[in-house]
Formats: structure tokens, C-alpha cells, sequence
């Protein structure tokens, strides 16, 4: 049984960063690929990155390009997605999502999601 | 990047009767190397992270019941719910994935009449 689960909630002040895990159980790692997914309070669902461990080299959508770095550690079988240089804008909830046998890149496996909430 | 639609963004259901959702993309899903329309459907219920409802284009995930079916091809799309269930509010999104970076379409609310 494929599972992820992300790190807790965060509070941050505009300007610093913040650090998401995600751990995966269960099925290969470096096989699939991981993405993050940002919800906004009250807003869609955005594509933000993915990373397919095997290769490493990430894929960012144009909009957090230079601001998100994403990240993959097969020793533990976590993913990372960082943001800088936070704003008020990004306070959301973010999400990884694992692909399956069927395509990497489907968003099969969801994790819990992590609120991050900036202000000052 | 590739713009993703959805209509309506609201859709208030009766239980027992049919419901659709469409999708659009600015560009065609079909893959020329396999064949496949890389276009899947989410269903994001309240509080809870999204699920994987229909993978490329008309596949059910595992643990979607058969009253879910999606179809169409090349730009347009169509989720379909033979006969909604009280359990099927939330928000219904399509999302392609035949480029980078996959882009999602706003969302289709749908909630009980």
C-alpha cells in the first residue's frame, strides 16, 4: 500500500523559506514521478513542480521557476519542495502526489497536505 | 502553456439523475507516440486531498465506481456520473499531462440541489 505523508503545518515571516517533506511507503521511489500541487485558501489546484527520482532533474512550471526547488532523497524515500522568499501570497495548502505503474506522472497516491501559512 | 477549461464551474445535482462535467484543452492531449489523450479527472471532496478518479482520458482508478465514466478526444472532454450520489459533492478538476508544466482546468463545484 502506497502512502505519503508530509510534514506538519508551518508558520513563516515574508522573506524566509519553508522546507516541505513528503515520505513515501510502500512500491519503488525512483520510479515514479512526484509532483507538488498548491491550493490557495478557497482556490484550484496548481501544478508546481515534479521531480522523477531516477533522472533528478526537476520540472517547474514557468510561475515558481527560480523561487521553488524541488528535491528528491532515495536514502529515505522523501521528496522536498522548498519555497523562498515567501509572500502573503503563498500561504496554502501543498500536496505530493506520486505516479502509479500505469503512467509516472498520474497523480495516483495524494499525500495529506501541508499548510503553510506566512505573515508577518 | 496549455489552458485548461472547465462548464459549468457550479453544478447543482439531483440524486439518482445523471451529471456531466466538461474540459477543454488550447491544445490537443493525443499523444502521436502511444496513441493516448493524457488528460485525467480529480475529484477533491471536502476537507480532503484530491483522489485520482479517470486516468488517460476514460480509465477508472482503482476504487471508482462504474457510474463514473470519462470520454471525448483531442481538445474536448467529458466526465459523466450515470446517476449521482449524495457522496459525489466536491470539486471535480481535469488536469493534462502531455507537456510540462500539467496544468489543471479552475474546477466545477458540484453540490446537492
Amino acid at each position: 500500500q502506497v502512502q505519503l505523508v508530509q510534514s506538519g503545518a508551518e508558520v513563516k515571516k515574508p522573506g524566509s523559506s519553508v522546507k516541505v517533506s513528503c515520505k513515501a511507503s510502500g512500491g519503488s521511489f525512483i520510479t515514479y514521478g512526484i509532483s507538488w500541487v498548491r491550493q490557495a485558501p478557497g482556490q484550484g489546484l496548481v501544478w508546481m513542480g515534479g521531480i522523477l527520482p531516477v533522472f533528478g532533474t526537476p520540472k517547474y512550471a514557468q510561475k515558481f521557476q527560480g523561487r521553488v526547488t524541488i528535491t528528491a532523497d532515495e536514502s529515505t524515500n522523501t521528496a522536498y519542495m522548498e519555497v523562498s522568499s515567501l509572500r502573503s501570497e503563498d500561504t496554502a495548502v501543498y500536496y505530493c502526489a506520486r505516479g502509479n505503474e500505469k503512467h509516472v506522472w498520474i497523480l495516483d497516491h495524494w499525500g495529506q497536505g501541508t499548510l503553510v501559512t506566512v505573515s508577518s | 502553456d496549455i489552458v485548461m477549461t472547465q462548464t459549468p464551474l457550479s453544478l447543482p445535482v439531483t440524486p439518482g439523475e445523471p451529471a456531466s462535467i466538461s474540459c477543454r484543452s488550447s491544445q490537443s492531449l493525443l499523444d502521436s507516440d502511444d496513441g493516448k489523450t493524457s488528460l485525467d479527472w480529480y475529484l477533491q471532496k471536502p476537507g480532503q486531498s484530491p483522489q485520482l478518479l479517470i486516468y488517460t482520458l476514460s480509465n477508472r482508478a482503482s476504487g471508482v465506481p462504474d457510474r463514473f465514466s470519462g470520454s471525448g478526444s483531442g481538445t474536448d472532454f467529458t466526465l459523466t456520473i450515470s446517476r449521482v450520489e449524495a457522496e459525489d459533492v466536491g470539486v471535480y478538476y481535469c488536469m493534462q499531462r502531455i507537456e510540462f508544466p500539467f496544468t489543471f482546468g479552475p474546477g466545477t463545484k458540484v453540490e446537492i440541489k
